[in-house]
């Protein structure tokens, strides 16, 4: 059974850089096929999908937020982190790690994380 | 972007109702279109995918249909344990979007 776990500092102060980093286990993050996402939501408010990260290390971010992010692996870590720059109070929803299933030739979101909450405040 | 939208954004129900949540594309996206349930506090959980393919373990009250840019999820016999809120997302093309949601609460 996979199971992802987000983790990170629940405060940032603004105009810093926002830090997360999810562990994969039960599977191998490098096994081709799937496609490592983050994902966040806003208290109360639908789904915004921010970026992801392949096992070769390809990356494909949301257009919105592509100035500000970075997302990358460590395949022996079995992780894969997102890092958000220049934060305001408007990156403060919760953040959620997903793995992206494409063997099928679908593409859908089948595990996710259990979401960490990320304060923006000085 | 390809916008997502749901209707109705809530709605009440009884237990053995049936219910029929509907998602619409801003464009053609075929079958590629998944959802997700969310109950509070906790993550999406994934119900189906290519609009009507039922992922493993998902009851079989629930039931998707449609393509093209009209979509249907319907529960056939609502159970206490279906009391949440339900989203759309496209897969279709990048970046992937979501529907606003629509929350199933009991009557």
């Amino acid at each position: 059974q996979v199971q992802l776990q987000e983790s990170g500092p629940g405060l940032v102060k603004p105009s810093q850089t926002l830090s997360l980093t999810c562990t994969v286990s039960g599977g191998s993050i490098s096994s081709s096929g799937y496609y490592w996402s983050w994902i966040r939501q806003h208290p109360g408010k639908g789904l915004e999908w921010i970026g992801y990260i392949d096992y070769s290390g390809s990356t494909y971010y949301n257009p919105s937020l592509k100035s500000r992010v970075t997302i990358s692996v460590d395949t022996s870590k079995n992780q894969f982190s997102l890092r958000l720059s220049s934060v305001t109070a408007a990156d403060t929803p919760v953040y959620y790690c997903a793995r992206e299933s494409r063997p099928s030739g679908w593409y859908y979101f089948d595990y996710w994380g259990q979401g960490t909450l990320v304060t923006v405040s000085s | 972007d390809i916008q997502m939208t749901q209707s109705p954004s809530s709605l009440s129900a009884s237990v053995g109702d049936r219910v029929t949540i509907t998602c619409r594309a801003s464009q053609s996206i075929s079958r590629y279109l998944n959802w997700y349930q969310q109950k509070p506090g906790k993550a999406p959980n994934f119900l189906i995918y290519a609009a009507s393919s039922l992922q493993s373990g998902v009851p079989s009250r629930f039931s998707g249909g449609g393509s093209g840019t009209d979509f249907t999820l319907t529960i056939s016999s609502l159970q206490p344990e279906d009391f949440a809120t339900y989203y759309c997302q496209q897969s279709y093309d990048t970046p992937y979007t979501f529907g606003q949601g629509t929350k199933v609460e009991i009557k």
